[in-house]
């Protein structure tokens, strides 16, 4: 079955405290990107990868890192969470041409303390 | 940059009733893609339909189809014969047409409710 899989699903967790929220893929999709939920601001994209190693920053980086070591892998570092980066996040993929629709992970709710 | 407006931040409808929720964006792109995103209690973001700008015909999905005028910029989604399932926020997003970020910019959403 074709998914995109995050974990975990929930966390709650201190400020200062780094954590990595896991994505993968298994439809050997070369673009994926990472987005965060916040009320009243619709979904907003934090960074997005074209392939292996190439990563670039959306509209939110700020606080946050990413790599993509592996194509089928691309893991949210907050190096140091604080509570503003309290939100509901998610990961897409997509084969990375316009027609074809992103796949959505079932997202992560972080709370930060 | 892109802009997307969804100006009605919540909706109601008798289950079996028509609605149509508004949409409307900003671009100085002449090719590129929309999308409405349904989001139920579940969190799942799930695609409803999708619309090539420079497709004339507007998208039609069971249900759910869409009013796209290019020209002014709007990208209304109806859905027919409301179902208690339908229940859910809905996004909709742009996308422009060439590859490289594939970005989406989402509106802020409009809550559907539908009451039986």
């Amino acid at each position: 079955e074709a998914q995109v899989t995050q974990n975990p699903r929930y966390l709650i967790t201190v400020t200062g405290k780094k954590l990595t929220v896991t994505c993968s893929q298994n439809m050997n999709h070369e673009y994926m990107s990472w987005y965060r939920q916040d009320p009243g601001l619709g979904l907003r994209q934090i960074y997005y990868s074209m392939n292996v190693e190439v990563t670039d920053k959306g509209d939110v980086p700020e606080g946050y890192k990413v790599s993509r070591k592996e194509k089928r892998n691309f893991p949210l570092i907050l190096e140091s969470p604080s509570p503003n980066q309290t939100s509901l996040y998610f990961c897409a993929s997509s084969a990375g041409l316009s027609n074809q629709p992103q796949h959505f992970g079932d997202g992560t709710r972080l709370s930060i303390l | 940059a892109q802009t997307v407006t969804q100006s009605q931040p919540e909706m109601s409808v008798q289950e079996a009733e028509t609605v149509t929720l508004s949409c409307t964006y900003d671009t100085s792109e002449s090719n590129y893609y929309l999308f409405w995103y349904k989001q139920p209690p579940s969190r799942q973001m799930i695609l409803v339909i999708r619309q090539e700008a420079y497709k004339q015909q507007n998208a039609t999905e069971n249900r759910f189809s869409v009013n796209f005028q290019k020209a002014a910029k709007s990208f209304s989604l109806k859905i027919s014969d409301s179902q208690l399932g339908d229940t859910a926020m809905y996004f909709c997003a742009f996308m422009k047409h060439k590859g490289g970020s594939e970005k989406l910019v989402f509106g802020k959403g409009t809550k559907l409710t539908v009451n039986p």
